[in-house]
């Protein structure tokens, strides 16, 4: 298994121009997140999914969409990229009946930076 | 709101001897609780869990954390440290959903930097 895979790894973006970032798993995993992680800040949850069709917003959603047409993609969207998106950013999946109990399995990150 | 806090930014321990990397956390209700690291330039990846039952949990590469609900804490230990576990290390908090539902993923701490000096 590939596990969690993340495309680009590095990506350099004009203040408002789009992009989206990629994430598959071929875990079969129901459970998907998208996390930030800023310098000495930890990990925020962007947005989440629970399965194909289903989505909903973690702690820091504004300036992002996500989509989950299958169970093993789950892309997230920049719209009118800003500075205060420069970020690493993670997905991870989980394979739990409870997304709230289960291990997470990280993806190798995205490093985005918006100048 | 769930909170976890690691007080610690950076702990240096020499190689051999024990190591501690504190958390303690804040949740309305039951804690779910873990410990991930993170080497540079890669994603986290899990180490250990607590969900319920014995309040020593044991985890991968011979690291272990104890539960302890009167201090709200989830302090991750190792017997001897070794070179190769400096890394970040990441502590997280989730609980049972609340009545109507709740936004789910885990709340991270700040990190905190091991290093294991030869």
């Amino acid at each position: 298994n590939a596990g969690v895979t993340q495309t680009p790894k590095f990506r350099i973006l004009k203040i408002g121009q789009s992009m989206t970032l990629q994430c598959a798993q071929d875990m079969n995993h129901n459970y998907m997140y998208w996390y930030r992680q800023d310098p000495g800040m930890g990990l925020k949850l962007i947005y989440y999914s629970v399965g194909a069709g289903i989505t909903d917003k973690g702690e820091v959603p504004n300036g992002y969409n996500v989509s989950r047409s299958t169970t093993e993609d789950f892309p997230l969207r920049l719209e009118l990229a800003a500075p205060s998106q420069t970020s690493v950013y993670f997905c991870a999946s989980s394979y739990s009946t409870s997304g709230r109990e289960g291990e997470q399995y990280f993806g190798p990150g995205t490093r985005l930076t918006v100048t | 709101a769930q909170s976890v806090a690691q007080p610690e930014d950076q702990v240096n321990v020499a190689e051999g001897n024990p190591l501690t990397v504190k958390c303690t956390y804040s949740v309305s209700g039951n804690p779910y609780l873990f410990w991930y690291v993170q080497y540079p330039n890669r994603g986290l990846q899990f180490l250990l869990k607590y969900i319920t039952g014995d309040n020593l949990v044991k985890g991968s590469y011979g690291f272990e954390a104890e539960f302890n609900k009167s201090q709200t804490s989830f302090h991750l230990k190792k017997p001897s440290a070794l070179v190769s576990d400096s890394a970040l290390y990441f502590c997280a908090v989730s609980s049972p959903p609340p009545p109507g539902g709740g936004a789910d993923g885990l709340t991270f701490g700040k990190g905190t930097h091991l290093i294991i000096q030869p």
